[in-house]
């Protein structure tokens, strides 16, 4: 079974500043997704930046990139100048590509709070 | 578009009483989820449904049940509540298994 594990609870950064959220996540598999989600107060889920693992090129949106370590089972988020809205959770999630195994495995999640 | 909906928002049961939890979406997406948020953990899934009329069992279904008689409604049914399923469960859907999951506003249960 696939696990994923976000072993920073809280981390906090400066308004403007750059922060890496990390994720790592065990698997037999060969090809799958991985995918960062962003949860704010509203408690709704908003999906932030996604990777396929058969893509060596690290995915990138807007201020939002990843560092994506496919041998180390690695994929860290990192968000630049960050903003006051980017207050939230971040849950780091893992796909089989597996077609009919539907299951998308959460990590437990990083409270991200931005210092003004 | 309005994404997809839930209600209620909130909910308060008492052990032993029955509730569903609706959803619905306006998008035409054939892949509908439940998940569970239990406190300072992520989502498990509950149930799926590929289609209309197709179900399946997630990670953690014991307890629940759903249906799916159309393609915009996916409801989740519990039958004899326990303080055990005491936790925000999200409805998401999307257009295909590798596709973002577009997730409602959440239904927070507090049984009792």
């Amino acid at each position: 079974a696939q696990t994923v594990t976000q072993s920073q609870p809280e981390m906090s950064v400066q308004e403007a500043e750059t922060v890496t959220l990390s994720c790592t996540y065990d698997t037999s598999e060969s090809d799958y997704y991985l995918f960062w989600y962003k949860q704010p107060p509203s408690r709704q889920m908003i999906l932030v930046i996604r990777q396929e693992a058969y893509k060596q090129q690290n995915a990138t949106e807007n201020r939002f990139s990843v560092n994506f370590q496919k041998a180390a089972k690695s994929f860290s988020l990192k968000i630049s100048d960050s903003q006051l809205g980017d207050a939230a959770m971040y849950f780091c999630a893992y796909r089989s590509a597996d077609f009919g195994n539907e299951k998308l495995t959460f990590g437990t999640g990083t409270r991200l709070t931005i210092i003004p | 578009n309005a994404g997809v909906t839930q209600t209620p928002k909130f909910r308060i049961l008492k052990i032993g009483q029955s509730m569903t939890l609706q959803c619905t979406q306006d998008m035409n997406h054939n892949y509908m989820y439940w998940y569970r948020q239990d406190p300072g953990m992520g989502l498990k899934l509950i149930y799926y449904s590929v289609g209309a009329g197709i179900t399946d069992k997630g990670e953690v279904p014991n307890g629940y049940n759903v249906s799916r008689s159309t393609t915009e409604d996916f409801p989740l049914r519990l039958e004899l509540a326990a303080p055990s399923q005491t936790s925000v469960y999200f409805c998401a859907s999307n257009t295909g298994p590798y596709n973002e999951q577009f997730f409602g506003p959440g239904t927070r249960l507090t049984v009792l």
